[in-house]
């Protein structure tokens, strides 16, 4: 089965711009989706289908894809996106879905 | 509005079964397919199973194949996931979420259940 490998920390300044990333072989098929999810919450889906926003997710998140690579960029980050973001897809090897590792984001 | 609401909190001894149902609300149930996730404590999410309620068909994770049974009753728009012979690796928060697919190459959940916390200990 595929993998999808995402750094485990990233810290952003207040109102600075950052990207997190994930990658596998899978994201050479299939796009990607991302979700936040604060402590003691279910998961929030942030961005699907490559880069569409969800009803009421800010405009400040936003979704791209290359090669075996998708990220996932915050641009301004605010306090309130501190939180653990997940990447999802299907699996290109089997017949399942993987998540990747999980990101915890730090804003300073 | 679209809604997915799991049942509550388990306690289970190593070696038992649990059954967490997943009931759905505001959208026609046969049209998306329902997967479900897991979390142990301070780790990462991962996928455990996915579901069509129309017909009933099945994927399962390597991991939960031959141990995680999915199954729905459209009568009540609920999906169930039974785990058996429990071991305390599977203390957990289960999760239940709808499906959304386009064109084949993009798959995403929206929305999640708040998660049934499942505890394994003698």
């Amino acid at each position: 089965s595929s993998e999808l490998t995402q750094d485990p920390a990233v810290s952003v300044a207040l109102g600075q711009t950052v990207r997190i990333t994930c990658q596998g072989d899978s994201l050479r098929m299939y796009y990607a989706s991302w979700y936040q999810q604060k402590p003691g919450q279910a998961p929030l889906l942030v961005i699907y289908d490559k880069n569409s926003r969800p009803s009421g997710i800010p405009d400040r998140f936003s979704g791209s894809s290359s090669g075996n690579t998708a990220s996932l960029t915050i641009t301004g980050a605010q306090a309130g996106d501190e939180a653990d973001y997940y990447c999802f897809c299907r699996d290109s090897s089997v017949n399942q879905w993987v998540f990747g590792g999980g990101t915890k984001l730090t804003v300073l | 509005q679209v809604q997915l609401v799991q049942s509550g909190a388990e306690v289970k001894k190593p070696g038992a079964s649990v059954k967490v149902s997943c009931r759905a609300s505001g959208y026609s149930f046969i049209r998306n397919w329902i997967h479900w996730v897991r979390q142990a404590p301070g780790q990462g999410l991962e996928w455990v199973g996915i579901i069509n309620p129309d017909g009933g068909i099945t994927i399962y994770g390597q991991r939960f194949q031959g141990r995680v049974m999915l199954t729905a009753d459209t009568s009540t728009s609920t999906v169930y996931m039974e785990v058996s012979s429990l071991r305390s690796e599977d203390t957990a928060v289960y999760y239940c979420a709808r499906d959304h697919s386009r064109d084949g190459v993009t798959w995403w959940f929206d929305p999640w259940g708040l998660g049934t916390l499942v505890t394994v200990s003698s």
